[in-house]
């Protein structure tokens, strides 16, 4: 069921840019990608979403590829606490999200 | 604003019990779903209730079950529990379907 491909895990350094990329290459027309991160076992955490166009917030931005089968992740300047898994999930129609195993990033002081 | 609680935090059954698992969701949120996550997966959806109707199962047996009251609170009841159920059980909650689900804690249930 789910959708996407992402690397099994990756390391930053503290203070810069943490790139995590997401292949979605059978993403539908009306499907949004999601990302979430999960700390500790904790319940995963909402990042940022987008449809078509590039998207910001004060986490993070996505950048979505124009032929939507792929975006990337981006933390500007990555923390400590932000050692986590990363899922990148497409959403299905109502609102259902399909996990795939995600992205481990560990930020290396 | 209060956020997405669960309880019990942790419990423990034995083989062929049932269990009920309670979720409270987002002030304002009408949109329940529920997953579970086994340890070293990401979450798999179980099902979701929209206006106490379910809308949506993914791939789990009947014995998984819920409810979602007026309240827009949601019950997941599991039945004739097996080992393989023993995962942290997740609660989201939005605003209608179309908007980003907010997680709670979660559950942590262990069958032995």
């Amino acid at each position: 069921d789910a959708k996407t491909t992402q690397p099994t895990s990756m390391d930053c350094a503290e203070g810069r840019a943490a790139n995590l990329p997401c292949n979605h290459s059978t993403i539908s027309g009306n499907e949004y990608v999601y990302w979430y991160r999960q700390i500790h076992s904790q319940g995963p955490q909402y990042i940022i979403h987008g449809l078509k166009n590039n998207e910001t917030n004060e986490m993070a931005s996505l950048i979505i590829t124009e032929d939507r089968k792929s975006s990337t992740l981006i933390l500007p300047h990555a923390t400590l606490r932000d050692t986590a898994v990363y899922y990148c999930i497409v959403r299905v129609v109502g609102n259902q999200f399909y996990f795939g195993t995600g992205t481990s990033l560990t930020v290396i002081p | 604003e209060t956020g997405v609680t669960q309880s019990p935090t942790h419990l423990i059954k034995t083989r062929g019990q049932q269990v009920t698992l309670r979720c409270s969701s987002q002030s304002g949120h009408n949109t329940v779903s529920w997953y579970q996550q086994a340890l070293g997966q990401g979450p798999q959806f179980i099902f979701q209730y929209y206006r106490e109707e379910e809308n949506g199962r993914g791939n789990f047996p009947p014995r998984f079950s819920g409810l979602q009251f007026p309240n827009y609170s949601s019950e997941l009841n599991v039945n004739a529990l097996e080992l393989d159920d023993s995962a942290l059980y997740l609660c989201a909650s939005s605003y209608n379907r179309a908007y980003e689900q907010y997680f709670g804690p979660g559950t942590r249930l262990t069958v032995t």
